[in-house]
């Protein structure tokens, strides 16, 4: 069964904080893996897509790395701010279907 | 470029009922799939379409139904509706659904079964 498990379930920070977000999925034979952060009652925001042969992406802030092999996949926040509060979601991808963790809430306090 | 459009935004129905959900995709994206999101479950895939035709499917009953036009627009349809089935239900787009395409979301669609 394909299932994904992230680390950890809510994060709470003061501004300027470096953090790691943590995702690890159970199969590995994944098409590529995608991040995204939602906002209360809002749908999916997609931060960085890492395709299956890469190991990382990096998008002004925010740095993604993959290990397919062990399963597992870290977001890198530089630098947090207010407006990066939010729900953040790790989702590998298998033909077509992306399978979604529980989420990590993450505040971040001014 | 306008983003994935779903209507309508908020619905209320009855146990019993049906109803449609619509999704119109970023101009060009030719995949259309829809995801469903309760506080319980997550999210979880319903079914995935290209050019009309349904790739993918997820592991809801037959209740839940989508067909996808010509236009890339699509609609999902859930017959005789139970309280289980109020969540918020996301669509999202892609050029192709592959490996390189990466999935844009609409806003979704608040069902709520009373």
């Amino acid at each position: 069964k394909q299932e994904v498990t992230q680390i950890p379930a809510a994060l709470s920070v003061p501004e300027g904080e470096n953090l790691v977000l943590n995702c690890s999925f159970t199969d590995s034979a994944i098409y590529n893996l995608q991040w995204f952060r939602q906002d209360p009652g809002k749908g999916l925001t997609s931060l960085l897509l890492i395709q299956s042969s890469q190991r990382e992406q990096t998008s002004g802030r925010l740095n993604a790395s993959l290990d397919k092999s062990s399963g597992r996949s870290t977001l890198y926040i530089a630098a947090s701010q207010p407006g990066d509060s939010a729900t953040y979601l790790c989702a590998p991808e298998y033909g077509n279907k992306l399978v979604f963790g529980a989420g990590t809430i993450l505040r971040v306090k001014s | 470029k306008a983003g994935v459009t779903q209507t309508p935004r908020y619905l209320i129905k009855t146990r019993g009922q049906q109803v449609t959900l619509s999704c119109s995709p970023i101009s060009g994206h030719r995949s259309v799939s829809w995801y469903q999101q309760t506080p319980g479950q997550g999210l979880q895939f319903l079914f995935e379409y290209f050019s009309e035709t349904q790739r993918n499917k997820g592991n809801f009953p037959g209740r839940f139904s989508g067909r996808q036009f010509s236009n890339s627009r699509s609609e999902m349809n859930v017959s005789t509706l139970e309280l289980g089935d109020s969540a918020l239900y996301l669509c999202a787009s892609s050029l192709t659904g592959g490996q390189n395409s990466p999935l844009h979301f609409g806003n979704g669609t608040r069902l709520t079964v009373t």
